[in-house]
């Protein structure tokens, strides 16, 4: 079966601009969570979603936001880049939460000049 | 903040040698989970221990998990130099279900 898809593999934007990442989970996976993947924070929890709706979020400025279609499809915003936001921003589906194994997309390498 | 605290941060060993890497948690866990990482790529789920778990296998790999302690260990047994990547252990907390919290890996070097 198909993975988890991310689009774009690779984006460069300006300070100040907005970027919209893509998400296509794995059929049948209804959870869909974001991570922010940097050398000095690690892997960072951005938030997750379930039949459209947001479960949980973590602890990052409202910059930061998302949605999740019918389809389970998602996306995660930023908005006012700043440089700090240059990351590997990884999509992980599930069945149906964390009692379940995640599956991860290849990312997304985001650099904010 | 992260949960978990993994050691060493590194480690270099020959192919066919064994590699232990070592996770540290800080509260109450459902289940814990160990993810491979290839250079900045996406990560590979390869096992889950649930908390009323103490040992799990899953080919090379084993498992074990001790809440009394917090902690768990990742043995690869029989290196490949194809198993050199990075390794993190990912604990999904016991009050909510919706998110993993990782720690910060163990880089693995495994030279042929």
């Amino acid at each position: 079966k198909a993975g988890v898809t991310q689009t774009p593999r690779y984006l460069i934007k300006t300070r100040g601009q907005q970027v919209t990442l893509s998400c296509s989970p794995i059929s049948g996976h209804r959870s869909v969570s974001w991570y922010q993947q940097t050398p000095g924070q690690g892997l960072q929890f951005l938030f997750e979603y379930f039949s459209e709706t947001q479960r949980n979020k973590g602890n990052f400025p409202g910059r930061f936001s998302g949605r999740q279609f019918s389809n389970s499809r998602s996306e995660m915003n930023v908005s006012t880049l700043e440089l700090g936001d240059s990351a590997l921003y990884l999509c992980a589906s599930s069945l149906r939460d964390t009692t379940y194994g995640y599956t991860f997309g290849s990312g997304t390498r985001l650099t904010v000049v | 903040s992260q949960q978990g605290e993994e050691d060493p941060q590194a480690l270099s060993i020959q192919e066919g040698e064994n590699a232990t890497m070592n996770c540290s948690y800080k509260t109450s866990i459902n289940n814990l989970q160990w993810y491979r990482q290839n250079s900045g790529r996406g990560l590979v789920h390869l096992i889950l221990i649930r908390s009323n778990e103490r040992e799990k296998h899953s080919g090379r790999l084993r498992v074990t998990l001790d809440t009394s302690k917090k902690s768990s260990s990742l043995l690869i047994t029989a290196s490949r130099a194809a198993d050199t990547a990075s390794y993190f252990c990912a604990t999904a907390l016991a009050t909510g279900f919706q998110k993993l919290v990782f720690g910060t890996g163990t880089r693995l070097l495994v030279s042929p």
